[in-house]
């Protein structure tokens, strides 16, 4: 399974864009790029989850360059609510993608 | 729909007791799995399941059991609790294994073992 690098946390301020970057040098041909949402006492909440190029919900839009060595969750004009933590995931589409692992994500924390 | 249910909310164990967290979807997934999140952390997996009669051990099993009779429920089973098993427990659900796996969590058990 490919191990991913999240900083550990970001500061922003409403009405931002907010950009996060995960690493993941090596992600192999069949793996999926995830990303979730977790506020305090919560579980996770799915928000993207992308194979190449760009991808774009009603929420966020994801950025996977040509190498996928790396992926890019942007929000676009963050409020106070967006203040949680983000996972990124890297799975195998095929087969594994259930025992994706979740490390210990980057903390948002968005300001007045 | 419900959704992912866990019970109880919280709970408090002596040391060497045994509990089980119950975990239920409505949404007849396939595949179901048990996390652990210790504070600050991210989420270790325990076991998952593939389908009913079909359970596999995650990252983290030890000290764990888990049973799967039926499609909707996958309970977790604590033996002789011990305080390294203080966490909070989500249970996941999801359609498939692979692409589009989109895991649906349940609200969370916050254990306290002393």
């Amino acid at each position: 399974l490919a191990k991913t690098t999240q900083p550990i946390s970001m500061d922003s301020y409403e009405g931002q864009e907010v950009n996060i970057t995960c690493s993941h040098n090596n992600i192999a041909t069949n793996d999926y790029i995830t990303w979730y949402q977790q506020f305090p006492s919560q579980g996770p909440r799915f928000i993207i989850q992308g194979y190449k190029t760009k991808v774009t919900n009603e929420v966020a839009s994801l950025f996977i360059p040509a190498d996928r060595k790396s992926s890019t969750l942007s929000l676009p004009r963050v409020s106070l609510s967006d203040t949680a933590v983000y996972y990124c995931l890297v799975g195998d589409g095929n087969t594994g993608g259930f025992k994706t692992i979740f490390g210990a994500g980057t903390r948002l924390f968005v300001k007045a | 729909n419900a959704g992912v249910t866990q019970t109880p909310k919280f709970r408090i164990l002596k040391i060497g007791q045994s509990m089980t967290l119950q975990c239920t979807q409505d949404m007849n997934h396939n595949y179901m799995y048990w996390y652990r999140q210790d504070p600050g952390m991210g989420l270790k997996l325990i076991y998952y399941s593939v389908g009913a009669g079909i359970t596999d051990k995650g990252e983290v099993p030890n000290g764990y059991n888990v049973s799967r009779s039926t499609t909707e429920d996958f309970p977790l089973r604590l033996e002789l609790a011990a305080p390294s098993q203080t966490s909070v427990y989500f249970c996941a659900s999801s359609w498939t294994s692979g692409r589009y796996n989109e895991q649906f969590f349940g609200p969370g058990t916050r254990l306290t073992v002393l």
